[in-house]
């Protein structure tokens, strides 16, 4: 079955670049019956949607991230990324990537999570 | 504003009914958005509970139900379980966001 498993560094100092990879086993990213979605949790608080990737790299963000926050893809590893730049103590979080079924906009399949911790 | 409002907490004894609450605005729910349901377990990822409204993905046992009705959507857990205790989310589409937005969550304490 499909499975999405989050990777990248747990430490990240302040100022810098947070880069995370999604790898997607058991289906392929290209499918045009799925996006590819990151949402983060910061320790004892809710859930915040990042942004999305689809359709030939076309992508969406939450405007509160949206000056900071690239997601990227690359369908010849069945992978997607996330950078966050100039990152603080408020970025950290587990961060999520998951898979959003278009025109339904659900999350029907997450990975575990991995946690980044902005600090010096 | 693009906001999904839950009550923070709700408990219920064992074998009870409990709903949780999920009010929009007129840029996600009210503009026709579906609502659905994430249940979070203590230390493990949110799990999709209730899609479109009302329908259970395979393996979510019938006691967890879901209802829709303008700006405003519920979700109803019957015959309360120990294992029930956790956050549960709403979830919807905003316009306004262009994106995916998120209640803020709600901790069922079962007593």
């Amino acid at each position: 079955q499909v499975q999405l498993q989050e990777s990248g560094p747990g430490l990240v100092k302040p100022s810098q670049t947070l880069s995370l990879t999604c790898t997607v086993s058991g289906g392929s990213i290209s499918s045009a019956d799925y996006y590819w979605s990151w949402i983060r949790q910061p320790a004892g608080k809710g859930l915040e949607w990042i942004g999305r990737i689809y359709t030939s790299g076309n992508t969406n963000y939450n405007p509160s991230l949206k000056s900071r926050v690239t997601i990227s893809e690359d369908m010849s590893e069945n992978q997607f990324f996330l950078r966050l730049s100039s990152v603080t103590a408020a970025d950290t979080a587990v961060y999520y990537c998951a898979r959003y079924r278009p025109g339904y906009w659900y999350l029907d399949l997450w990975g575990r999570g991995t946690l980044v911790t902005v600090s010096s | 504003q693009s906001v999904l409002t839950q009550p923070p907490s709700v408990s219920g004894a064992p074998g009870q009914r409990v709903t949780i609450s999920c009010t929009g605005s007129s840029s996600n729910i009210g503009a026709g958005y579906d609502i659905h349901w994430y249940q979070q377990l203590p230390g493990t990822a949110p799990k999709l509970l209730i899609y479109g409204n009302s329908n259970r993905p395979s393996g979510v046992p019938d006691r967890f139900s879901g209802s829709e009705s303008g700006t405003s959507a519920s979700l109803a857990i019957s015959g309360l379980q120990a294992e029930d205790e956790a956050d549960y989310y709403c979830q919807s589409y905003d316009s306004s966001l262009s994106g995916v937005l998120f209640g803020g969550g709600t901790k069922l304490t079962v007593l």
